[in-house]
């Protein structure tokens, strides 16, 4: 069975730093993985994907992760937070099966709560 | 072009009654999948439709059910409700049963008295 741990559920940063949300994930047979986000009293948005090829993944609103397959793995990174990055931030596994297709069950992790300070 | 559309928006019930929810599809979209996302936790799978039909399912008891229609549009059916049911329940859509990104709603706040 596939399991995702995101290592941190509150990141606190202040605006213009760096910041990385990690992400790391159990699975027997190979996985697509994911990051989504979540602004209050909304749905969920998805920023990156990973499927196959280049390990760094680049998205939207400048986030970026790279697949570390030895380490089971996933981080997200941006280079210069903003104050209105301040959200949730979801990691998500979707197991591939037999012939490379997988059927979309999404594993989440608990989440991350990101905070930029000005 | 209207995403995934979710309602009511909001819902309290108490317990032992039942619930319906409804979820339209991205235009385009032929898969729904529900999950629930309780206070200050991940969304946790609770079934995918394709084709009418229950194609997967996580690990909720019968007592949650939901139809798929010919339309593509869902509804997800909760009957004797707890108070452990109170939770923000979530609809995605995804063009067939592939990894393909799955496009949520905005979600249905359901709070059981």
């Amino acid at each position: 069975a596939q399991s995702v741990t995101q290592l941190d559920s509150q990141v606190p940063v202040f605006e213009e730093a760096p910041v990385e949300l990690r992400c790391n994930y159990s699975s027997s047979v190979s996985v697509y993985l994911f990051w989504y986000v979540q602004y209050p009293n909304q749905g969920l948005q998805l920023l990156l994907k990973y499927l196959s090829g280049s390990t760094l993944v680049k998205g939207i609103n400048g986030f970026e992760a790279e697949f570390n397959k030895s380490q089971t793995s996933f981080h997200l990174r941006k280079p210069s937070v903003h104050i209105s990055d301040t959200a949730e931030y979801f990691c998500a596994v979707s197991e591939g099966v037999r012939g490379g297709t997988s059927y979309g069950k999404l594993t989440f992790g608990q989440g991350t709560i990101l905070t930029v300070h000005p | 072009d209207a995403g995934v559309t979710q309602s009511p928006t909001h819902l309290i019930k108490t317990r032992g009654q039942q619930v319906t929810l409804r979820c339209s599809p991205k235009s385009g979209h032929d898969t729904v999948s529900w999950y629930q996302q309780a206070l200050g936790q991940g969304p946790q799978f609770i079934f995918q439709y394709y084709e009418e039909e229950e194609r997967q399912r996580g690990n909720f008891p019968d007592r949650f059910s939901g139809h798929q229609f010919p339309n593509y549009s869902s509804e997800l059916n909760v009957n004797a409700l707890l108070l452990g049911d109170s939770a923000l329940y979530l609809c995605a859509s995804s063009l067939g049963l592939a990894h393909n990104e799955q496009f949520f709603g905005p979600g249905t706040r359901l709070t059981v008295l």
